[in-house]
């Protein structure tokens, strides 16, 4: 099985922050890479697809890149709706990452 | 806009089948270009796929191998939803479980989940 590793399983940050969460794999997968956002006592929701690509109605805030093993997501400008915990899932084999929660500092 | 309508018990008793379905709304669980999923999630496994099933002139069905001996996943095109049945069920299979749609990018692989259903919490325990 293909295992993800997400860093830092958590953060603080603030309102306007500029946000980094990686996302590592255990071998290459290309760029078949997605970010999730989950709200507590909600479903994920799709962010980002095929490693950059923007989900129809997400908000530009959100950002994808990296290929092979190593992968980012970054949030441009932190909004309080933005507070949550985010996961990427790779899709070769389908397996999730084990969250980063994002925090209000 | 498709949504996803989950439906069954909360609380299943050790060694007896779980069984939830998943409503469908905006698309068809006989769609070409969608498989229909359904992924579990508990503080001790994480997001864990389950299986899917998908039409593409026939059914096909494929299931995690933590769990293919005791998983079925099968379409109702005549109530457009599909269904999870679990067997033999133990308190480690307690968690909330999310349908959801499959979508892809034809001829790249390029796949992912959108959207989910709203969740359940099954709980096992006599």
């Amino acid at each position: 099985d293909i295992q993800m590793t997400q860093s830092p399983s958590s953060l603080s940050a603030s309102v306007g922050d500029r946000v980094t969460i990686t996302c590592r794999a255990s071998q290459n997968i290309g760029n078949y890479l997605n970010w999730y956002q989950q709200k507590p006592g909600k479903a994920p929701k799709l962010l980002i697809y095929a490693a950059s690509s923007l989900q129809s109605g997400v908000t530009s805030r959100f950002s994808g890149s990296g290929s092979g093993t190593d992968f980012t997501l970054t949030i441009s400008s932190l909004q309080r709706e933005d507070f949550a915990t985010y996961y990427c899932q790779q899709s070769h084999s389908t397996t999730f990452g084990g969250g980063t929660k994002v925090e209000i500092k | 806009q498709v949504q996803l309508q989950q439906s069954g018990p909360g609380l299943v008793k050790p060694s007896q089948t779980l069984s939830l379905t998943c409503a469908i709304s905006g698309d068809s669980v006989s769609s070409n270009s969608a498989a229909w999923i359904w992924i579990r999630q508990s503080p001790l496994r994480g997001l864990e796929w389950l299986g899917r099933t998908y039409y593409r002139s026939k059914w096909y069905n494929d299931y995690a191998v933590s769990v293919k001996s005791r998983i079925t996943i099968y379409p109702d095109t005549s109530s457009n939803q599909f269904s999870l049945q679990l067997n033999s069920v133990t308190p480690e299979d307690t968690a909330v479980y999310y349908c959801g749609r499959e979508r892809h990018i034809a001829a790249s692989g390029y796949t992912w989940f959108d959207p989910w259903g709203q969740g359940t919490l099954v709980t096992v325990s006599s």
